[in-house]
């Protein structure tokens, strides 16, 4: 069972190129969601989608895209890169049980800009 | 505005011992879950334990217990017998309680705690 998997695990990119995060999840979950991570600070939401084919903003979505064409799979698009973009990028997902809707996280995309 | 704060950046405990890690956070929901995810080094994320904001028994979770005082808006992580793969980043998060179960969590800046043999 693979989980939340993240692809690339790395990437350097130059000011301006676009790139697409491409996160896939195994495990039936209805919700996901794209977080960064810059140094001493926790995870901010960039992006999340309660289901296929929606998708909505979150705490800092400028610069962003997203799509989520099948339930599986969360895309997160940078159009054009900007150094304030290098940073650790974390897909997520969960589902309803109860109260309790933990997130399951990937293992993370380091991003650099240059 | 809903926010989380951590205010020891770091902590050192000696292996076997218990530690408190801090957690305020405030936020104008009435229903909202709070919970604690560990960061090893590797740089995974790892959830730990949950409380729900109705919650009146405190959250356990073998050697994890949440410490969750609503009346002064904190949620301490108390990790009890510590060992030395303890040691990693550990953040506090919060989120309200949306209506079909999703999440939009608000992390904490987080805890680098250190076990010593």
């Amino acid at each position: 069972n693979a989980g939340v998997t993240q692809t690339p695990k790395f990437r350097v990119l130059k000011t301006g190129q676009s790139m697409t995060l491409l996160c896939a999840q195994d495990m039936n979950h209805e919700y996901m969601y794209w977080y960064r991570q810059d140094p001493g600070m926790g995870l901010r939401l960039i992006h999340y989608s309660v289901g296929e084919g929606t998708t909505a903003k979150g705490e800092v979505p400028d610069g962003y895209n997203v799509s989520r064409l099948k339930k599986q799979n969360f895309l997160l698009g940078l159009e054009s890169a900007a150094p304030s973009q290098t940073s650790v990028y974390f897909c997520a997902s969960s589902y309803w049980e109860g109260e309790n809707t933990e997130a399951f996280f990937g293992q993370g995309t380091r991003l650099t800009v240059v | 505005a809903q926010k989380i704060t951590q205010t020891q950046p770091g902590m050192f405990v000696q292996e076997k011992e218990a530690v408190t890690l801090d957690c305020t956070y405030d936020t104008s929901d009435q229903s909202y879950g709070l919970f604690w995810y560990k960061q090893p080094s590797s740089g995974e994320m790892i959830f730990l334990i949950y409380q729900g904001s109705y919650d009146e028994q405190n959250a356990t979770e073998g050697r994890y217990s949440l410490n969750f005082q609503k009346a002064r808006k904190s949620a301490n992580l108390v990790i009890s017998a510590s060992q030395l793969g303890d040691s990693a980043m550990y953040f506090c998060a919060m989120s309200p309680i949306f209506w079909g179960g999703y999440n939009k969590l608000i992390f904490g800046a987080g805890t680098r705690l250190a076990v010593h043999p």
